[in-house]
């Protein structure tokens, strides 16, 4: 399969922003996402972003896509102590349901 | 509160025992998935059920038998199952469109198996 690849382990103060990044291989996916799991709970979409975007923004989250180079990041502003999670992207191809592959996750840890 | 409804959320059986994982969903979703995920690893896709019918299988051993008896129901049947396959297994659901489109997958908590 395609490797999804993201740092393991990012450290922010509570107010500051995050920033999270990936690289993807797949140049076929049409949409890019960004899961986030909290301990024992299953994921749950944060945003995503079709492949011919460069940025979209939903309130603290910035997504920024270089496809050149296969580039994918996540910017929380403000973060808080509950965005403390495992943030994962994905990569996804459609058609008789989704075909994700996920990155392989990057934990967020913010201190006060 | 995830509308994806998984049960049990903890099993614990040996090599030689059969069971099964349950999923449901209300919101009328017709794509249905099991993952498998590891400790401090990716969700890796095992299945994928559109409209009723396996679209997608990621050549998962056959002691794993998935079955969807209705556009709610998705199960996992586990048979001589071996340590290696303890991991918390992921239920989704998504509406089901043409290739080419954004479909948002929900997600359960999971089922955590240990195989003894």
């Amino acid at each position: 399969g395609e490797d999804v690849e993201q740092s393991l382990f990012l450290s922010v103060r509570e107010g500051d922003s995050s920033v999270i990044n990936c690289t993807y291989t797949d140049s076929s996916s049409t949409y890019l996402y960004w899961y986030k799991q909290e301990p024992g709970a299953g994921l749950q979409l944060l945003t995503y972003i079709f492949s011919n975007m460069d940025m979209k923004q939903d309130q603290r989250l910035t997504v920024l896509l270089n496809k050149k180079d296969k580039h994918l990041s996540l910017r929380i502003a403000d973060t808080q102590t509950g965005d403390s999670a495992i943030y994962f992207c994905a990569e996804g191809v459609t058609g008789g349901g989704n075909k994700l592959t996920f990155g392989t996750g990057t934990q967020l840890k913010v201190e006060l | 509160d995830t509308e994806v409804t998984q049960t049990p959320k903890h099993l614990v059986m040996g090599m030689t025992n059969k069971k099964s994982l349950k999923c449901e969903q209300h919101m009328g979703h017709r794509a249905m998935y099991w993952y498998k995920q590891k400790a401090k690893k990716p969700p890796e896709l095992m299945f994928v059920y559109s409209y009723e019918k396996l679209s997608i299988n990621e050549s998962v051993p056959s002691r794993f038998s998935p079955e969807c008896p209705n556009s709610s129901l998705l199960n996992l049947h586990l048979h001589a199952l071996q340590p290696e396959d303890s991991a918390l297994y992921l239920c989704a659901s998504s509406q089901d469109a043409p290739g080419g489109s954004m479909l948002s997958e929900h997600f359960g908590d999971g089922t955590r198996l240990s195989i003894l």
